[in-house]
């Protein structure tokens, strides 16, 4: 019954390679995100999904592409990774936008890349 | 500068004290702003959300006040148990049409018994 989940929890991988990332939530919600967790545990939100549409795009390098089948489901694709995108993404789903006072946000476990 | 700075970075206390967690901010115009505990090697977990009107908000042990005119908030835990060592995660959003949020660094807490 888990609420959101995503694959793989652990990612090695070579620097250069593509990778991607997948994100499924069975809570029904509107909204999907993807945020990065640096080393110093801070948490930066990359993209938004909102019913298959993005509403957010931070900066990032346009190596991350964000794709959305569904709206259960939003997958991070990675081309050519570098050591610095080494760091812990976090899918994420709300049941409309986040901001309103009653929008909580429900996490994955996380994914934990390591670019060498 | 981060615009939301929260201290202290880590807190040591023993199993059974209470403490107080800070959080200080300059997000504008502010929407709402939340806590969040996360346990390590997992994803975060809402503990509180509160509004511009709200200046308090309890979750079981887990109390959070706030004052929007100074811009402060703080996460009062009472009482506190081993399985509350993790970080807390303070968010605050801004109005706006993708509604931004602000994410502090965290604060590390480990309760021993």
């Amino acid at each position: 019954d888990t609420a959101v989940s995503q694959t793989p929890k652990y990612l090695v991988t070579q620097m250069g390679n593509d990778k991607s990332i997948k994100c499924e939530q069975n809570l029904g919600h509107d909204t999907m995100y993807w945020y990065k967790q640096d080393s110093k545990k801070f948490l930066k939100i990359m993209f938004s999904y909102n019913n298959k549409e993005l509403i957010i795009n931070e900066t990032v390098p346009n190596r991350f592409s964000p794709k959305s089948p569904d709206k259960a489901h939003l997958n991070l694709h990675i081309n050519s990774l570098e050591l610095g995108d080494s760091a812990v993404y976090f899918c994420a789903s709300s049941p409309t936008r986040t901001g309103l006072a009653s929008e909580t946000q429900y996490f994955g476990p996380g994914t934990r890349l390591l670019v060498l | 500068k981060n615009q939301v700075e929260q201290s202290p970075q880590s807190l040591i206390i023993l199993e059974g004290k209470n403490c107080t967690l800070q959080c200080n901010y300059t997000v504008s115009p502010f929407s709402n702003l939340r806590w969040y505990k996360q346990d390590t090697g997992r994803g975060p977990v809402s503990l509180t959300i509160m509004t511009f009107s709200e200046n308090t908000k309890s979750n079981g042990r887990y109390t959070a006040t706030l004052d929007a005119d100074t811009k402060q908030s703080s996460l009062h835990i009472t009482a506190s148990q081993l399985s509350d060592s993790a970080s807390y995660i303070c968010v605050v959003s801004a109005r706006g049409n993708n509604n931004d949020m602000r994410f502090g660094a965290g604060t590390r807490l480990t309760v021993k018994p």
